[in-house]
């Protein structure tokens, strides 16, 4: 089943910050961020493992809760190039990126 | 190495005919994944190969849709007696083998069905 992602659309002002939200109803392994800009490929953000591992990027933060199966992703001091849509995907083991992602979050950055 | 490569860019074909689409990995990964994206939604998936073995399919994946990767290379992903709910863009990700790493996605075969 898809994970839920909240909010659907956020617009902010540069230098603003944001939180989006994944919920997951499976026990999860592990949740995964990607950004993608309109017309482009989705690009690796960060991997949050069960057990508290993370792998990504330093400028970027996130959590998992792996008993409530949600993780979210906090965008601080937003700058024009955060503007994108926003995915989770989440994986049931470590076998590999054989992911459920959500339907997005749509992120506008304004000056 | 510039990257997971898919071709063709965009695809148009008439309903019922078959189209195959090609995905070429970054040359070290071992792992490749198809995945299928329609406007405002997220990737989903369709199919992974580990090297030149497809070790899983999404129940989702109808027996029209078959894709192979001979030598663990570059792999093929053809559609046949396409449909116009076949019509998204399909996705090409790539990984190395060992643990959870980052995907590198290719930018997409967008295929429009007629």
């Amino acid at each position: 089943q898809q994970p839920v992602q909240s909010p659907q659309a956020v617009i902010l002002r540069e230098g603003e910050d944001a939180v989006i939200n994944c919920s997951s109803s499976k026990a999860l392994y592990s949740v995964h961020w990607y950004r993608q800009k309109h017309g482009e490929a989705p690009v690796f953000l960060m991997i949050l493992l069960k057990g508290g591992e993370q792998k990504g990027h330093e400028k970027i933060s996130a959590s998992f809760n792996e008993k409530k199966q949600q993780s979210s992703l906090y965008l601080t001091a937003s700058q024009l190039s955060y503007s994108g849509t926003y995915f989770c995907g989440t994986g049931s083991n470590n076998a590999g990126n054989m992911l459920t992602f959500g339907g997005g979050t749509r992120l506008m950055v304004k000056p | 190495d510039t990257g997971v490569s898919q071709n063709p860019r965009h695809k148009i074909t008439k309903r019922g005919q078959n189209v195959t689409f090609r995905c070429d990995p970054i040359s070290e990964h071992n792992r490749l994944y198809w995945y299928r994206q329609t406007l405002g939604q997220g990737p989903e998936f369709l199919t992974y190969f580990q090297n030149e073995a497809q070790l899983e399919k999404s129940r989702l994946l109808s027996d029209r849709f078959s894709a192979e990767r001979p030598k663990g290379s570059f792999s093929t992903l053809e559609i046949q007696r396409t449909e116009q709910g076949d019509s998204a863009m399909y996705l090409c990700a790539s990984s190395p083998v060992g643990g959870l790493t980052e995907a590198f996605f290719g930018q997409g075969t967008r295929l429009t069905v007629v």
